[in-house]
């Protein structure tokens, strides 16, 4: 039983391209979480939903965008693929007053 | 901004021996969870231990505990009887408890245990 799960784990394309990333939990979370780790294992946020809503938006170019059809998913949009956006991508959950998070294993996302 | 602080890159430990690891941090709120986070070659982020602000006993879990120092700001993780599983990165993590639920995390505490 995957708790968060994603789709690909491993997703190799060219500059230019567009490409999604689906995550989904099972966990029942009211709130997901998009991050980046760069290749010196640094972590950031990039979107928060809670219940469909977007809570949390960083620093994000515009080229990526984030859609929730519903609690249990959230999906990652990525447009016009540059060399900079390698990087592994997690997707996370969490209910808003259980302060746990359950991180998806990751997708391994390289643009040559 | 709350900033979350681990100044040590890359650390080793003998098998069987104890290690600590360091994270310091910086906000203004009172009430905030602190967390550590494993994640070995195989990338999943694995949730070690957590802490919440008001409690002032140190959690524990198994051969991990954690110091914390509220008014330092600190938070060090240690690791009892290292064992080879052990090997990993480890993220200290802070979130807010109300308001945005933003997890901050430090840069990362590479651990490598030796046979």
């Amino acid at each position: 039983d995957t708790a968060v799960s994603q789709t690909p784990k491993y997703l190799v394309t060219q500059m230019g391209n567009d490409k999604s990333i689906k995550c989904e939990q099972n966990l029942g979370h009211d709130t997901m979480y998009w991050y980046k780790q760069d290749s010196k294992k640094f972590l950031k946020i990039m979107f928060s939903y809670n219940n469909k809503e977007l809570i949390i938006n960083e620093t994000v170019p515009n080229r990526f965008s984030p859609k929730s059809p519903d609690k249990a998913h959230l999906n990652l949009h990525i447009n016009s693929l540059e060399l900079g956006d390698s990087a592994v991508y997690f997707c996370a959950s969490s209910q808003v007053h259980n302060y746990e998070q359950y991180f998806g294993p990751g997708t391994r996302l390289t643009v040559t | 901004a709350q900033t979350v602080t681990q100044s040590q890159p890359e650390m080793s430990v003998q098998e069987a021996e104890t290690v600590t690891l360091s994270c310091t941090y910086d906000t203004s709120e009172s009430d905030y969870y602190l967390f550590w986070y494993k994640q070995p070659p195989s990338r999943q982020m694995i949730l070690v231990i957590r802490q919440e602000a008001y409690k002032q006993q140190n959690a524990t879990e198994n051969r991990f505990s954690v110091n914390f120092q509220k008014a330092a700001k600190s938070f060090s993780l240690k690791i009892s009887d290292s064992q080879l599983g052990d090997a990993a990165m480890y993220f200290c993590a802070y979130r807010r408890a109300s308001g945005t639920y933003k997890y901050i995390f430090g840069t990362g505490t590479r651990l490598k245990v030796l046979a």
